[in-house]
């Protein structure tokens, strides 16, 4: 386990209604990641940090924002979710730098209905 | 740019029998290489890492993969299969100034008793 808790780890959400999830590490570390992960796609990144208050988006930034204004966290949210945005959705860290192996959490099941 | 191409969806062998899983990647940078395994509802572990030492390198679990950049290739072994190496694997390729880690989009292996 590498220090990560990602919450909640299930929700069930309607078509419109915000998301925030959450993921938590013990160690602050600099470079933390958003993934979504969907059958035949492996892992498609959402957005990255790379310090309090430094992100950038990823490939699949739409719908998508985050905040990071603590080292230890950083949080996802859908803005309106929608029923594409139903996923498993993992949070991850790089605790070597940038281009170095990431440690994943838990992963979060999400369904919008 | 990086890509990676994971050759098989889904590989299926016996107990005690060898397992080869196929990884191409595509990289403007010496890239650095990683195999990941998520068995069932779980997160993904690292198996091993290339970060542009040996060519072979030797992971968890009595996996290896070996670096061939004359083949643009990555690809994972194990000798003997066995029941708990049933999981989906990915390939991930990272380098360049972009942070990211690419994934392929997985290979699913099943061990038949």
């Amino acid at each position: 386990d590498a220090g990560i808790t990602q919450s909640p780890r299930h929700k069930v959400t309607e078509t419109g209604t915000p998301v925030t999830l959450r993921c938590h590490q013990t160690e602050n570390h600099r470079y933390m990641y958003w993934y979504r992960q969907d059958p035949g796609h492996g892992l498609r990144l959402i957005h990255y940090s790379y310090g309090v208050k430094d992100t950038d988006k990823g490939e699949v930034s739409d719908g998508y924002s985050v905040s990071r204004s603590k080292t230890e966290d950083f949080l996802l949210t859908l803005e309106s979710a929608t029923s594409s945005q139903t996923s498993v959705y993992f949070c991850a860290i790089s605790p070597q730098g940038a281009n170095t192996e990431a440690f994943f959490g838990q992963g979060t099941r999400l369904t919008v209905v | 740019a990086q890509s990676v191409t994971q050759l098989d969806s889904h590989v299926s062998v016996s107990e005690g029998t060898p397992v080869l899983l196929r990884c191409n990647y595509s990289s403007s940078y010496s890239p650095s290489l990683f195999w990941y395994v998520q068995h069932p509802n779980k997160g993904l572990q690292l198996l091993l890492k290339y970060t542009s030492a040996a060519t072979l390198v030797k992971g968890i679990n009595g996996f290896e993969a070996e670096f061939k950049k004359s083949e643009t290739s990555f690809h994972l072994t194990k000798p003997s299969a066995h029941m708990s190496d049933a999981a989906e694997y990915f390939c991930v390729v990272s380098g360049g100034n972009d942070y990211k880690l690419s994934f392929g989009a997985g290979t699913t292996v099943t061990v038949r008793a």
